[in-house]
């Protein structure tokens, strides 16, 4: 499976900051990046879908302002969360892809945010 | 009603016993279908991996889809703690979105 890596594994951040998460595809060059967002005791929700180089895909009820996403090579997207807010503590995970194939996905180690 | 229906759990096994965990799902569109296994804090990691009807085996792990019934099961033999997760079952169309189960905590008690 794909070597997926994601920074930082875990943040803290006072209400109204801006938090950047890293994703990395460490072993194949990913030209689609899934981010996906699970709170507690509930499923994977897919947040959004980045192309590299271009802009990326939110799904509905996803404020693209505020969940900024950048995919600006193969090998590494950020998802900035601008302006945090508690209800946006969550667990945070990327999944790369090749081409805008989705059946099989690896993902990211997550990351969780607490927003206090 | 969710597109893919499973139940929460816990489920709680005892170690060596066979586990069958299962969805449902009501797009009768989906055509791939994956088990994911999640532990605590950690992305979920790919175990099994189906395209349409079948079953698929790989080590202790059996994957089954019945199409006809949209169902899906994942069986794991000999069940051991080290099996303690969430199991997340996912299936998509071609070329669109996954779309997930919520999960199923196991627990394989020593």
């Amino acid at each position: 499976g794909a070597v997926v890596s994601q920074h930082p594994s875990w943040v803290i951040c006072k209400s109204g900051t801006s938090v950047k998460i890293e994703c990395r595809s460490l072993d194949f060059q990913a030209t689609t990046m899934f981010w996906y967002r699970q709170f507690p005791k509930q499923s994977l929700m897919l947040m959004a879908t980045s192309n590299e180089g271009s802009k990326a895909t939110y799904e509905q009820g996803v404020e693209k302002d505020k969940f900024l996403i950048n995919h600006a090579s193969l090998t590494l997207s950020t998802l900035t969360v601008t302006s945090a807010h508690p209800e946006d503590s969550s667990f945070y995970i990327c999944s790369p892809g090749k081409d805008s194939l989705k059946e099989t996905q690896y993902f990211g180690p997550g990351t969780r945010l607490l927003v206090l | 009603q969710k597109e893919v229906e499973q139940d929460p759990g816990p489920l709680s096994v005892p170690e060596g016993a066979i586990v069958s965990l299962n969805c449902t799902y009501s797009n009768s569109a989906f055509q791939y279908f994956m088990w994911y296994r999640q532990y605590s804090r950690k992305g979920p990691e790919l175990l099994m991996y189906t395209y349409s009807s079948g079953n698929k085996e790989d080590g202790r792990f059996t994957a089954q889809v019945d199409k006809s019934s949209k169902y899906i099961s994942l069986f794991i033999r000999d069940s051991q703690p080290s099996d303690s997760a969430t199991y997340l079952c996912a299936m998509s169309v071609y070329g669109n979105k996954l779309v997930f189960g919520a999960g199923t905590i196991l627990r394989v008690k020593s």
